[in-house]
C-alpha cells in the first residue's frame, strides 16, 4: 500500500505529558500537511511543509506544538505538556506540487488526554 | 460567518433516491473546490474535484457557481454504501494549498 500512513493510530496520555506522532506521505508527494479534527467538525489546518521547509503555520498551532520534516520525507508532530483540549484526531495529508491541490489523507492518530 | 458553510443534516433517504447537498464559501479568491467523503471514525477521502463547468463521475454530479460562491453535489440512485458524511472543501491557499473544510453533511441511506 503506497498511501499516507500514520503512527500510532491511537494514543492515550495523561495531561502534562509530551506526545509525538509520525506521518509517512505518499512517496512521490513533496507537500505534507497536518490537520486536527474534533467531533462534529471538519478538519482544521495546522501546518504545511514543502519538502523539508515548514512554510505555513496556523494560529491554532500554539507554542506547545512543533512539527518537523527533517529530510523532506516523513514528518513528526509533537505536543508538549498536553491539555485535555488537545484531544482530537490528528490527520496528515500529502499532495504533489501544482495542480488543483488534491490532498490525500492518512488514517489519523486519535489522541485522548485524560 | 464560517468560511465554508454546510447543512449538517442528517439527510435520511431511501435507496434509489436522488439527494442534493449545498455549500457556500466566503472567500471569493478561493482557487479550487472539492467534495470529500468521510466515514465514521475514518479519514476524509477525495470524492471529486469541482469545476466551473460542472462535472460528473458516475452517479455523482458537482456544480460550482463562483458568482454566488456556491457549490453543490448531487447523488443519483443512492446506495446503502453512500451513507457517510460529505465534506465541502475549498482551497484558500495563495502559493500553497490550504484546504478549508465545512462541518460536513451527514447522509443516511436506508433500505
Amino acid at each position: 500500500d503506497t498511501g499516507v500512513s500514520q503512527n500510532p493510530r491511537h494514543k492515550i496520555t495523561k495531561r502534562g505529558q509530551n506526545v509525538t506522532f509520525r506521518c509517512d506521505p505518499i512517496s512521490e508527494h513533496n507537500r505534507l500537511y497536518w490537520y486536527r479534527q474534533t467531533l462534529g467538525q471538519g478538519p482544521e489546518f495546522l501546518t504545511y511543509f514543502q519538502n523539508e521547509a515548514q512554510l505555513e503555520k496556523s494560529r491554532l498551532l500554539s507554542d506547545r506544538f512543533s512539527a518537523e520534516r527533517p529530510k523532506g520525507s516523513f514528518s513528526t508532530l509533537e505536543i508538549q505538556r498536553t491539555e485535555q483540549g488537545d484531544s482530537a484526531m490528528y490527520l496528515c495529508a500529502s499532495s504533489r506540487g501544482g495542480g488543483r491541490g488534491e490532498q490525500y489523507f492518512g488514517p489519523g492518530t486519535r489522541l485522548t488526554v485524560t | 460567518r464560517k468560511e465554508v458553510e454546510q447543512d449538517p443534516g442528517p439527510f435520511n433517504v431511501p435507496e434509489g433516491a436522488t439527494v442534493a447537498f449545498n455549500c457556500t464559501y466566503s472567500n471569493s479568491a478561493s482557487q479550487s473546490f472539492f467534495w470529500y467523503r468521510q466515514d465514521c471514525r475514518k479519514e476524509p477521502k477525495l470524492l471529486m474535484s469541482v469545476y466551473s463547468s460542472g462535472n460528473e463521475d458516475g452517479r455523482f454530479t458537482a456544480q460550482l457557481n463562483r458568482a454566488s460562491q456556491y457549490i453543490s453535489l448531487l447523488i443519483r440512485d443512492s446506495k446503502l454504501s453512500d451513507s457517510a458524511t460529505y465534506l465541502c472543501v475549498v482551497n484558500e491557499g495563495t502559493g500553497f494549498q490550504k484546504l478549508v473544510f465545512g462541518t460536513g453533511t451527514r447522509l443516511l441511506v436506508s433500505p
